[in-house]
């Protein structure tokens, strides 16, 4: 089983709002990440955890904030968004160590529409 | 640091001919190599991937494709696509760390 599900499928904000983002996994992966891919782009990494802390945050503005509350489940806070925000955010996992050679499993992702 | 080439943004192919997906990297390092493929208002699904071992790797839905470590290429191949093929095909690099280095995807579009 290589699944990885996120929750909502679809998801409107308003600029002041808050809402979460979940992604979900059971294949004992110890990585979890968050890219934001906009339309006709490659996905651009967010965030990594490893063993549940955070290893990678690549300059992200904190308006996302990620919780990573056990080694399944991996939350993405949405607060105070802009429109250019918009876009689908994926989350992947994978294994962690040498052998595992990293390979990265995706959700289905939670497309964002910012008014 | 390493980087993915791909050198083509789109690629029309009638249905049942062949097809080629170029993809070129650089890295400093020894490297990990992937394709992925979307499908329209969908995720990542893995294809194929060369972690070590033999240079031709055989993937999901008929794809394979050949590591050339000379020529630092990857290229994607099938020999016979179908409409169902049509999708955005990534090229991805690791050297480990986490980090994967996506190219700027390559549209596949069968035409019937």
């Amino acid at each position: 089983d290589t699944e990885v599900t996120q929750t909502p499928k679809h998801l409107v904000m308003g600029m002041t709002n808050k809402k979460s983002l979940k992604c979900e996994q059971h294949m004992g992966h110890r990585a979890m990440y968050w890219y934001k891919q906009k339309a006709k782009k490659p996905p651009e990494l967010m965030f990594v955890y490893s063993y549940e802390k955070l290893s990678i945050n690549e300059s992200v503005p904190s308006r996302f904030s990620p919780e990573c509350p056990n080694s399944s489940l991996l939350n993405l806070h949405l607060h105070a968004l802009q429109p250019e925000d918009s876009a689908l955010y994926l989350c992947a996992s994978s294994q962690v160590g040498r052998e595992a050679k990293e390979t990265q499993y995706f959700g289905p992702g939670t497309r964002l529409l910012v008014l | 640091a390493q980087s993915v080439t791909q050198l083509d943004s789109q690629v029309p192919v009638f249905e049942e001919a062949p097809v080629e997906l170029r993809c070129n990297y650089s890295s400093s390092v020894s490297v990990y190599l992937f394709w992925y493929v979307q499908y329209p208002n969908q995720g990542l699904q893995l294809l194929l991937k060369y972690l070590s071992g033999s240079t031709l790797v055989k993937g999901i839905n008929g794809f394979e494709a050949e590591f050339n470590k000379s020529q630092t290429s990857f290229h994607l191949r099938k020999p016979s696509v179908h409409i169902s093929d049509t999708a955005e095909y990534f090229c991805a690099v690791s050297s480990g760390f986490q980090k994967v280095t996506f190219g700027i995807g390559t549209k596949l579009q069968v035409i019937p």
